[in-house]
C-alpha cells in the first residue's frame, strides 16, 4: 500500500523559500505524476504544481515564478521549494499522487495522499 | 477552465439524500474521448481523499451510496442515504492531458 509521507520546516520567515519533501513508500515512483496541493487555513485546495518521474513539470500559473519541483527516483522523493514567501503562503501543504501514465495506460486523478503539513509564514 | 459548484453549504438530514453540482466553464471531454472530473471528499481535519475519477467511477474502498454522474460541463456527485461520516467537504476536480494540471471547485460543505 503505497503511502506518502510530508516533511520539512513549518514555520518560515518572509522573503525567505519554503522547502518541503514528500517521501513516497510503498511502492515505485516510477511513471506516477506526483503533485504538491495546498489549503490556506479555512479555504479550499489550490494545486501548487506537478513533476512526473522523468523530471517533466507543470505549475499553476499563479505561483510559477516562485515554484521548483524535483524528483530524486533513488531516495522515493520529490520535493517543493516555494521562493519569496508571504503570509498568503501559509497552507497546510500535501502531496499526493496524481496520476499514471507507462505509455499504453494512463489516469490523472489523485489516488493517494500525504496526511498534510502545516507551514507557517511568519518572522 | 473553472470549476463552480453548488451549493456551497448543505444541510441533510441523516439518512436522506444529498446532491452536489460542479459546473464547468468549458466542456471537460478530452481529445482521447475521456471526462478527467473527479469528487473528492475532506473530512475535518483529514487529508482529501478520492471518492468518483473519470466524473461516474467510484473509486476502490469506497461506499456505493455515492455515485458521479454527468457530461460535458455539468457534473453532480450524489449520495444516496447520508451517514455520520459523510460529514467535511466535498470537491470537484479536473486534469487536463496536454499539457497536464489541475483544477479544484471551490467546494461544498455537507453539514447534518
Amino acid at each position: 500500500q503505497v503511502q506518502l509521507q510530508e516533511s520539512g520546516p513549518g514555520l518560515v520567515k518572509p522573503s525567505e523559500t519554503l522547502s518541503l519533501i514528500c517521501t513516497v513508500s510503498g511502492g515505485t515512483i516510477s511513471s506516477f505524476y506526483w503533485t504538491w496541493v495546498r489549503q490556506p487555513p479555512g479555504k479550499g485546495l489550490e494545486w501548487v504544481g506537478y513533476i512526473y518521474y522523468s523530471g517533466s513539470t507543470n505549475y499553476n500559473p499563479s505561483l510559477k515564478s516562485r515554484v521548483t519541483i524535483s524528483v530524486d527516483t533513488s531516495k522515493n522523493q520529490f520535493s517543493l521549494r516555494l521562493s519569496s514567501v508571504t503570509a498568503a503562503d501559509t497552507a497546510v501543504y500535501y502531496c499526493a499522487r496524481g496520476g499514471y501514465d507507462d505509455g499504453e495506460y494512463y489516469y490523472y486523478h489523485m489516488d493517494v495522499w500525504g496526511k498534510g503539513t502545516t507551514v507557517s509564514v511568519s518572522s | 477552465i473553472v470549476l463552480t459548484q453548488t451549493p456551497l453549504s448543505s444541510l441533510v438530514t441523516l439518512g436522506q439524500p444529498a446532491s452536489i453540482s460542479c459546473r464547468s466553464s468549458q466542456t471537460l471531454v478530452h481529445r482521447d474521448g475521456n471526462t478527467y472530473l473527479s469528487w473528492l471528499q475532506q473530512r475535518p481535519g483529514q487529508p482529501p481523499r478520492l471518492l468518483i475519477y473519470k466524473s461516474s467511477n467510484r473509486f476502490s474502498g469506497v461506499p456505493d451510496r455515492f455515485s458521479g454522474s454527468g457530461a460535458g460541463t455539468d457534473f453532480t456527485l450524489k449520495i444516496s442515504r447520508v451517514e455520520p461520516e459523510d460529514v467535511g467537504v466535498y470537491y470537484c476536480m479536473h486534469s487536463t492531458q496536454f499539457p497536464h494540471s489541475y483544477t479544484f471547485g471551490q467546494g461544498t460543505k455537507l453539514e447534518i
